[in-house]
């Protein structure tokens, strides 16, 4: 059974703090993602990576950046928080590029002050 | 115009109906459809992919138009179980080798006793 975890289910940071969310897959998966989920709007694609170091902006990488040094772990900075990216966070992974089959963690849930 | 589109509802329907959701793409060239299921509070899970020739899973039944650019899920026998929101789900044009995928908002179904 494929397990991805991410580090914290709820999380309260104040505007301008650094933000790290962290994701873990334990199933030797080559793709990861990170999205956010607002009402109204669905799942929307922050980043990407496909490999060990490599990132690919989705469609809304504003204010956010990734760091990818370990196959099994992928994370997602906020440099410095604002209120607008109280939201959400789903970390995703998948086998390869061929196959996609998403498997999400339980999400972060994060609020902004 | 979104390239995944879905009515959200919420569609309230009584135990053992029969309920049909479609979903329309805006982009001729994907070539992977599925749907996905996501509990309240929870992540979403692949519920099954999407054929060209249409493919079925107990009560549930997707089909794909491509024609018209439309995929549905049909499930029959309402189960109390099967109150969640339904997301329909693309592979983004020139996607074919990022496993990238694209996330309609979703519909919510509601299956009351």
């Amino acid at each position: 059974d494929v397990k991805v975890t991410q580090s914290s289910r709820y999380l309260v940071k104040r505007t301008g703090e650094k933000v790290f969310l962290e994701c873990v897959q334990d199933m030797d998966h080559e793709n990861m993602f990170w999205y956010r989920q607002d009402p109204g709007l669905g799942l929307r694609l922050i980043y990407f990576s496909y490999d060990v170091k490599m990132k690919e902006k989705g469609d809304i990488p504003e204010g956010y950046s990734v760091s990818r040094e370990k196959k099994e772990r992928f994370s997602l900075i906020l440099e410095s928080a604002s209120t607008n990216q109280t939201s959400m966070y789903l970390c995703a992974s998948s086998r390869d590029r061929a196959l996609n089959t998403q498997y999400f963690g339980p999400g972060t849930r994060l609020t902004v002050l | 115009r979104k390239e995944v589109e879905q009515d959200p509802g919420p569609f309230n329907v009584p135990e053992g109906a029969t309920v049909a959701f479609n979903c329309t793409y805006s982009n001729s060239a994907s070539q992977s459809f599925f749907w996905y299921r996501q509990d309240c509070r929870k992540e979403p899970k692949l519920l099954m992919s999407v054929y060209s020739s249409g493919n079925e899973d107990g009560r549930f039944t997707a089909q794909l138009n491509r024609a018209s650019q439309y995929i549905s899920l049909l499930i029959r026998d309402s189960k109390l179980s099967d109150s969640a929101t339904y997301l329909c789900v693309v592979t983004p044009f020139r996607s074919s080798n990022t496993g990238k995928l694209i996330f309609g908002q979703g519909t919510t179904l509601q299956v009351k006793p």
